[in-house]
């Protein structure tokens, strides 16, 4: 059973507006977040994180917040350029393992 | 520089006909791990280790062997090959408690015949 999800398999925003990539997640023993970026032909790169303990962590143009009520957390670009356009995966890890848990990805296209 | 090296990065063969996709790294990371990218399933796992000589199932182990005797190498084996395992291999490795740092080999499309 899928434990992190992320229930829009695309998304289409135009350059210079917000993106916003959602996630949900299952699991109340996550308690460690993360956002991956992947290109075609190309392995995942880390993104950006959080940790159950923060609601909102920032990185320039990305960033992540954390409802932890919800169990839910999203993936905000600002502003959306066209390089942005890639498939993101939600991944999740336990406070008791190391191995991420991925959603589906979500694949999205920043148009000019 | 940093580098995860998977071989092949692509590879065709027939169901049965053993195969062993090499993954290394000169990070000297403890962990290491293996998943597979499938359309609409994202990216599962195999197999992990946390160190040499030890080696744990993911929540995808069957068809699938991995061994991990030295640091630096870990290989996925597929003793008899069936079309279901045709995927998008990726290796990843890490330093255990720091989970920004898993990096991400460059993947092997698998297609078994």
């Amino acid at each position: 059973d899928q434990q992190v999800k992320q229930n829009s398999p695309s998304l289409s925003v135009q350059e210079g507006r917000i993106s916003i990539l959602n996630c949900d997640y299952t699991n109340s023993m996550f308690d460690y977040f993360l956002w991956y970026k992947k290109y075609p032909a190309e392995g995942p790169t880390f993104l950006i994180s959080i940790s159950s303990i923060k609601d909102k962590n920032e990185d320039g143009r990305f960033t992540v917040f954390l409802n932890k009520s919800a169990k839910h957390l999203s993936l905000h670009i600002v502003p959306s350029q066209p390089g942005d356009s890639a498939v993101y995966f939600c991944a999740a890890i336990s406070n008791s393992g190391y191995a991420l848990n991925f959603g589906k990805g979500t694949s999205l296209l920043v148009t000019p | 520089e940093a580098q995860v090296t998977q071989n092949p990065r692509y590879l065709i063969t027939v169901t049965g006909k053993k195969l062993t996709v090499t993954c290394s790294q000169n990070m000297n990371h403890e962990y290491m791990s293996w998943y597979r990218q499938d359309p609409g399933l994202g990216l599962r796992q195999i197999y992990y280790s946390m160190n040499v000589e030890v080696t744990d199932k993911g929540d995808v182990p069957e068809g699938y062997k991995v061994s991990r005797k030295e640091k630096r190498n870990f290989p996925l084996i597929l003793e008899s090959p069936s079309p279901n395992q045709t995927s998008l291999y990726f290796c990843a490795t890490g330093v255990p408690g720091n989970t920004d740092t898993q990096y991400f080999g460059p993947g092997t499309r698998l297609t078994v015949l």
